[in-house]
């Protein structure tokens, strides 16, 4: 069984401060790894995909991938009120036919 | 463009009814997904259609079966519904697979009693 783990939440930070969200996957064939926004009652969006170890920019989002941990994270600098959703990582199988989501961290920006 | 849409919004039905949910996208993607999200948690795919004409299981296919009807429709049916089907169901598409983005239809929010 492929695992996509994330932490839960709620992650608290104040308006203004960088959001750290975490996640950590189970299959080394991974290759594709995205991050996607989900507001309550909403159907998710993706924010950013990063598929090379290191880091990625864009705009106020910073995604981070290190395959040799298994590690992937996003950054969300000076963190606004409407960041505020649960955000899920998710990544595709080896052969890239599928997405497995983890359960998603839930993010609150407090003004 | 309407993108990715789903039909019904909202359903209610007894345990044992059948019913099925439509899918429909209208950018030329080539592969299409059924996910269930249960409360508090990530999405767990039930099937999906790589691309026409075929279909493939996902993590949760137990009670479900599709139809890739065409390039454009891909329909989720429960033939007797149960309890733990009560969910919300998303319809996602892509161009070529799952290596890229995938757009959500709004969702059908599913409940059975």
């Amino acid at each position: 069984q492929k695992e996509v783990e994330q932490n839960s939440g709620p992650l608290s930070v104040p308006e203004g401060a960088i959001a750290s969200l975490n996640c950590t996957y189970s299959d080394r064939g991974s290759q594709s790894f995205f991050w996607y926004r989900q507001y309550s009652g909403k159907s998710p969006e993706l924010i950013m995909f990063i598929y090379s170890n290191g880091d990625k920019e864009d705009g106020r989002f910073t995604a981070q991938l290190n395959k040799a941990s298994q590690y992937v994270s996003l950054l969300i600098r000076d963190s606004q009120p409407s960041d505020s959703a649960t955000y899920l990582c998710a990544v595709t199988d080896n052969a890239g036919n599928m997405l497995t989501f983890g359960g998603g961290t839930r993010l609150m920006v407090k003004p | 463009n309407a993108g990715v849409t789903q039909t019904p919004k909202f359903q209610v039905l007894k345990t044992g009814q059948s019913m099925t949910l439509q899918c429909a996208q209208d950018m030329n993607h080539n592969s299409m997904y059924w996910y269930r999200q249960d409360p508090g948690m990530g999405l767990r795919l039930i099937y999906y259609s790589a691309s026409e004409g075929t279909t493939d299981k996902g993590e949760v296919p137990n009670g479900y079966n599709v139809s890739r009807l065409n390039k454009r429709e891909f329909s989720l049916r429960l033939e007797s519904a149960a309890p733990s089907q009560t969910s919300v169901y998303f319809c996602a598409s892509t161009l070529t697979g799952g290596k890229e983005t995938q757009y959500f239809g709004p969702g059908t929010r599913l409940l059975v009693l």
